[in-house]
This record gives structure tokens, C-alpha cells and sequence, in this order.
């Protein structure tokens, strides 16, 4: 089984509509983060939780929120989903204490959900 | 300001040869760590190699490897033995230790493609 899933694979709605994208992990990782695939552009971030009590803003974070409901689950809300955030959203998770001895600072990342706002 | 460039959007080379792909970052940090990823169609992204900025050795993984030159700021990764299950596009990442640990930042990525 994966490590890192993520709900749905693939999501097409409308303008105006809300919608959640959930990501669960089963490595034991702290740490879990969101990012946004554009064609050219890379990935970027949206947002990242370094616990489950700790959430931070990425660069991007503008028509999103997130919800950390356990160590293992991150979810990504978009409010009101507009045509611009039409990509590929990637959740990722990486051990705590990142850059402590013994940590590997490496993020592992989930299959991707491609969305879609018409 | 953490920027990671990647100037070859595209490559190509035939199986079985040697290619290089390129990354130049921007940091003022000192201690730092360096990826690259691969993400193939089925669009999900792997690890294909790592490596610390405070170790001078050149991290290898199998067939892949990178030439890291701290002082320039550059990460090339090297694939030889090139294979059809090579085709993907590659992003080359920097993660700093400072206040943004943890954050990855990544370069736009070079569609590699492996042909016959």
C-alpha cells in the first residue's frame, strides 16, 4: 500500500463550488505539506504543517485553507474555486526535526490530484 | 530569496548513453540540502537522489549521480546508461536549515525523453 494517498485522483467542478482535497499518510511523519503543479512552473507551496497544531502559509496561499485533523491527515479546502487553480495538487510529508542528526529532510509525495474549475 | 533555475526545459538521448541535466540555486545559506525528483507520466514524483551541502562527495545512486560545485552553486545531475524508463521530467530542489527548514523549492523542471 502507499504511504502517501490522496482523495480524489482526479476532480472536475465548476466555478463557485467548494471543494476538499484530503491527503493521509502512514509513514509516522510530523510533517505534511501542500503544493501546486502548473505546466512550466514547478511546484510551489500552498501551505505546510510542522504538527498538527502548527500550520503555516506557503507562497501561494491566497483562495486556500487547510486542516490538520490528525498526524496523519491534511486536508486542503478551496473555498470557492475559481478557473486559475485548475493544476496538479501535490501532498507531501517528510519526519520531524527536519536537519537534525539523523533526520533525511526528505519530503516522499502523494500520487498528485489533477482538478479541474470550469 | 531562495530561486532554483533549471535552463533546459527539454533533452533528449538515445537509450543506453549518458545525459546531463543542469541546476544552478540561489541562497545565502550556508547549510542546505539539494534533490532532484523525476516525475514520470504517471505524474507521480520520486526521489531520485540527495545531497548535503556540507559533504564534498558527490552523492551517486545506481546510475544516477551529480556534480555539486558549492562555489558556483551548481547541481548537475548525470544519468548514464540512459533507459526508455528514463523519459520523465526532471526538478531539481533546494531545502535550506534556516528558517524555512523544511520548505522545498523547485526549478520548473527538463523534460527528459529516451529514445531507441
Amino acid at each position: 500500500d502507499a504511504d502517501v494517498t490522496q482523495t480524489p485522483r482526479n476532480r472536475i467542478t465548476k466555478t463557485g463550488k467548494r471543494i476538499m482535497l484530503e491527503c493521509s499518510q502512514t509513514k509516522g511523519h510530523d510533517r505534511m505539506y501542500w503544493y501546486r503543479q502548473d505546466p512550466g512552473l514547478g511546484l510551489r507551496l500552498i501551505y505546510y504543517s510542522f504538527d498538527v497544531k502548527d500550520i503555516n502559509k506557503g507562497e501561494i496561499s491566497d483562495g486556500y485553507s487547510v486542516s490538520r485533523q490528525a498526524q496523519a491527515k491534511f486536508s486542503l479546502s478551496l473555498e470557492s474555486a475559481i478557473p486559475n487553480q485548475t493544476a496538479l495538487y501535490f501532498c507531501a510529508t517528510s519526519e520531524r526535526m527536519a536537519g537534525a542528526p539523523g533526520s533525511t529532510d526528505t519530503q516522499y509525495f502523494g500520487p498528485g490530484t489533477r482538478l479541474t474549475v470550469l | 530569496a531562495q530561486t532554483v533555475t533549471q535552463s533546459q526545459p527539454e533533452m533528449s538521448v538515445q537509450e543506453a548513453e549518458t545525459v546531463t541535466l543542469s541546476c544552478t540555486y540561489d541562497t545565502s545559506e550556508s547549510n542546505y540540502y539539494l534533490f532532484w525528483y523525476k516525475q514520470p507520466p504517471s505524474r507521480q514524483m520520486i526521489l531520485v537522489i540527495r545531497q548535503e551541502a556540507y559533504k564534498q562527495q558527490n552523492a551517486t545512486e545506481n546510475r544516477f549521480s551529480v556534480n555539486f560545485q558549492k562555489a558556483a552553486k551548481s547541481f548537475s545531475l548525470k544519468i548514464s546508461d540512459s533507459q526508455l524508463g528514463d523519459t520523465a521530467m526532471y526538478f531539481c530542489a533546494f531545502m535550506t536549515r534556516g528558517s524555512t527548514l523544511g520548505r522545498l523549492y523547485f526549478g520548473r523542471g527538463t523534460q527528459l525523453t529516451v529514445w531507441p
